[in-house]
């Protein structure tokens, strides 16, 4: 399986902007990159997804390298509801392939 | 509702015993999975169903966890002969995709906390 690498925690004051990095450095050509979020005793909810061009829905952008090793979350501006672990995995499109999930990047928002 | 929903969404045994958590997935979802997930850790995959054929049952931890999905819709996930260690909280997932293609989210319900006594 395609493994991701995130920060354990940040910190970002709120509604300021915040970029929540993830490296994918073994990412192949098919694989899709996306994101999820994950609320204290809630399930993963999911927030965006991409290939290789950059993305914007209504709860955040996400950017991608222009190698597809490495990609951003954008939060625009942070609420307090955000705070989350945020999730960053691959999944495959040439036929089924197993998710894994990290650990996260815990994120904490500060009033 | 529209989301996907679990049941229970506690529950408490005594080690040794048999439980049943079940899973209703969005209607007409193709795809399902379960998901453990253990404190402050991030979900690991158990298994992968498309439709009522169970594709991928790799995650399963031991011959004491089954699960199920005869009609393609509800799954259940069965551990038989509880341990300590089978204390986490099980999540469901489905997708529309068939093959479960990564150009579809999954969507997750939120999870069955099991804990075992």
């Amino acid at each position: 399986d395609a493994k991701t690498t995130q920060p354990n925690s940040m910190e970002s004051n709120e509604e300021e902007p915040v970029h929540l990095p993830c490296n994918h450095s073994t990412i192949s050509g098919t694989d899709y990159i996306h994101w999820y979020r994950q609320l204290p005793s809630q399930g993963p909810e999911y927030v965006i997804h991409g290939l290789t061009s950059n993305v914007n829905n209504r709860m955040a952008s996400l950017a991608i390298a222009e190698d597809r090793k490495s990609s951003t979350l954008i939060l625009h501006r942070a609420t307090l509801r955000d705070a989350a672990v945020y999730y960053c995995i691959l999944r495959g499109s040439g036929g089924y392939q197993k998710v894994t999930f990290g650990t996260g990047t815990k994120l904490q928002v500060i009033p | 509702g529209a989301g996907v929903s679990q049941s229970p969404r506690y529950k408490v045994a005594k080690r040794g015993q048999d439980v049943a958590l079940r899973c209703d997935p969005i209607s007409g979802h193709v795809s399902l999975f379960w998901y453990q997930q253990a404190l402050g850790q991030g979900p690991e995959f158990l298994t992968y169903f498309q439709n009522e054929a169970q594709l991928d049952k790799s995650g399963l931890p031991s011959d004491r966890f089954f699960a199920e999905r005869p009609e393609g819709s509800v799954s259940t996930l069965k551990i038989q002969r509880t341990q300590q260690e089978d204390s986490a909280v099980y999540l469901c997932a489905s997708s529309s995709a068939q093959g479960a293609l990564g150009n579809q989210p999954q969507h997750f319900g939120d999870g069955t906390r099991l804990s075992i006594l």
